[in-house]
Formats: C-alpha cells, structure tokens, sequence
C-alpha cells in the first residue's frame, strides 16, 4: 500500500534552518511528483510547492520561493523539504502529499504523509 | 491565484441529518486536458488531510457513500445524507488545475 512517512519534530530558533524528508513507499516514485503543504496551528492548508520526482521540475508558492528548496533522491524514493531564515510564524504542521508528475496534468494529493510539527521559538 | 470560498465556515448538525458545504472559485476549473480538478479533503482531529473526492465527484476508495460531491464551472457541493459522529472534523475544497493550488477557508462540521 502507498505511504508517505516524515520525519520526525523539530524545534529551531529564529533565523534557522530545517530539512523534512518524506519517504514514499508502495509505488513507483517517479511516476508521481511531491507536494508540501503546511498548517499552522488551528489554521488551513497552504500550498508551499512541487517536485516532480519524474524530471525535478519544481514549482513554489510566491511567498515562500526565496526561502524553500525541494529536492527529491531517487535512489531512497525520499523527497525533501528545506525552509530557512525561520521565523516564528512559520511554526507548523509540514505535510507531503503524493501530486502530478508533470505539469501537463491536474492535481492529485490523493496519499499524505502524517505531518511534520517545524516549532520555531527563542 | 485563484481564490477558493466556502461556505459555510461553521456546520453544526445533528445525527443523522443531511449536511452540505458549497465551494466557489473564482475562476472556471477546467484544465487543457479537459478534467476539472476540484479536490474535497477531510481533516479528522489531529489527523492529516484524507481525500474524498477527485476530479469533482469521483469518491475515493473506503468514503462511505452517504458523502456525495458534484458541481461545474466554478460552483462545487460536497454533500453527506446523513451525519455520523465520524464525520466531525474540517473539510476543505481544493482546486488543482491552475498554478497554484489553492484551499478553501475550510468548513468545520461539529454534532450539534
């Protein structure tokens, strides 16, 4: 069955840097691209941006592109999500979910990881 | 960005009662390929997303089918026939054909 599995919480101080993975199993990994999606306590959904395990195109939210980096390891079927200059706000639930290959089909986030809590504090 | 709304933001019901929850975008969703990729989620407390419906109402493997989704254009509804305590949690409506994907507001279903 398909998984997406995280790791585990992480607490850093402002200015800092994190880096998530999120292994996939169950599938072929390079059929299907990676979303990241981020939560904040009590708060929605927010798209952050998109790998595509097939070629590593990526793909980012506007406000985030200057500080994210995605980046995907075949080898290991593992993507990864990398935020910097951390600030207190971008304390959160961090998930990956399963997306397109390309760009030349729609969205799927038909499979999620269970969440990556990123708590930023002094 | 294409901008999700949902309406209503806070659904109390009562068991076993209908419940439903609208969605509009602010654009048309109908991607070059032809597909409208409007995306509904359940978000059970302290659980990520699970999706229920792709591709407007297509229900995804293991959703009861008291949950029901249609709609066209950029009007969408998410509907349950009958609301069981499982149900509690937020939905959300998503869009996945422009860039980029965008939420909606999310909808909080709570038993009354």
């Amino acid at each position: 069955q398909v998984q997406l599995v995280q790791s585990g919480a992480e607490v850093r101080k402002p200015g800092a840097s994190v880096k998530v993975s999120c292994k996939a199993s169950g599938y072929t990994f390079r059929d299907f691209g990676i979303s990241w999606v981020r939560q904040a306590p009590g708060q929605g959904l927010e798209w952050m941006g998109w790998i595509s395990a097939y070629n590593g195109h990526t793909n980012y939210a506007q406000t985030l592109q200057d500080r994210v980096t995605l980046t995907t390891d075949t080898s290991t079927s593992t993507a990864y999500m990398e935020l910097r200059s951390l600030r207190s706000d971008d304390t959160a639930f961090y998930y990956c979910a399963r997306d397109r290959m390309t760009v030349l089909v729609g969205s799927h986030f038909d499979y999620w990881g269970q969440g990556t809590l990123i708590t930023v504090s002094s | 960005d294409v901008v999700m709304t949902q309406s209503p933001l806070s659904l109390p019901v009562t068991l076993g009662q209908p419940a439903s929850i609208s969605c509009r975008s602010s654009q048309g969703l109908i991607y070059i390929d032809g597909n409208t990729y409007l995306i509904w989620f359940q978000q059970r407390p302290g659980q990520s997303p699970r999706r229920l419906f792709y591709k407007v109402s297509n229900r995804d493997s293991g959703v009861p089918d008291r949950f029901s989704a249609y709609g066209s254009g950029s009007d969408f509804t998410l509907k349950i026939s009958r609301v069981e305590a499982e149900d509690v949690g937020v939905y959300y409506c998503m869009q996945g054909t422009h860039w980029p994907p965008t939420f909606g507001q999310g909808t909080r279903l709570e038993i009354k």
